[in-house]
């Protein structure tokens, strides 16, 4: 049973352009999300997180909002670099276990 | 360089055989974390060691086992392998049980089963 979804495997956006992934849950217990950002040959670096006492994280150009009721959390990135490509990763966690459930990411692209 | 150090990077082995992979985790750190990433999966979590104990774990088969020790690095020890153990294998640390940033991983490592 996948806790954390991400149903979009790829996303191809322009340069200069808004990039927005989505991620699902289904554990109304989650209470802390982040997202990843991984390169090839790489393992995945934090880009950000929010808690769920809030509904929007914002850092630069990247956003991250959550809708709980919903059991769903997105990232916008805007503008788009082509230095943003990348598989981003979701991930969802009961605050104080810190065991981290991963979605099986998303690949953006960004055509230059 | 994250600071956390997995070695080795790339490993082919044949299927029945035993593999260990290590982990160092990032300085001051306390915690290790070990991920499974198959083809088309996201990061499947193993296993959770805080300052040598274990502390959670998750869909680890009973073929893995893991430990941590006192200088504070991990290994993964995969044993019996099968065809199906063939995936990347990621390590993460984390001060304390974990923290508000996350985790931070390493690069991996990238097994082969033959």
């Amino acid at each position: 049973d996948q806790q954390v979804k991400q149903n979009s495997p790829s996303l191809s956006v322009q340069e200069g352009r808004i990039s927005i992934l989505n991620c699902d849950y289904t554990n109304s217990m989650f209470d802390y999300f982040l997202w990843y950002k991984k390169y090839p040959a790489e393992g995945p670096t934090f880009l950000i997180s929010i808690s769920s006492i809030k509904d929007k994280n914002e850092d630069g150009r990247f956003t991250v909002f959550l809708n709980k009721s919903a059991k769903h959390l997105s990232l916008h990135i805007v503008p788009s670099q082509p230095g943003d490509s990348a598989v981003y990763f979701c991930a969802a966690a009961v605050s104080g276990t810190y065991k981290y459930i991963f979605g099986t990411g998303t690949r953006l692209k960004v055509l230059a | 360089d994250s600071g956390v150090t997995q070695t080795p990077k790339h490993l082919i082995t044949a299927t029945g055989q035993r593999v260990t992979l290590r982990c160092s985790p990032r300085s001051g750190d306390l915690s290790v974390y070990w991920y499974q990433q198959s083809l088309d999966q996201g990061l499947q979590f193993l296993i959770h060691y805080y300052n040598g104990e274990e502390r959670a774990k998750g869909n680890i088969l009973e073929r893995f086992s893991a430990q941590q020790f006192p200088d504070l690095h991990s290994e993964l020890n995969l044993s019996s392998l099968e065809l199906g153990d063939s995936a990347l294998y990621f390590c993460a640390s984390s001060v304390g049980t974990g923290s508000s940033y996350g985790y931070t991983f390493g690069s991996g490592t990238r097994l082969t089963v033959v």
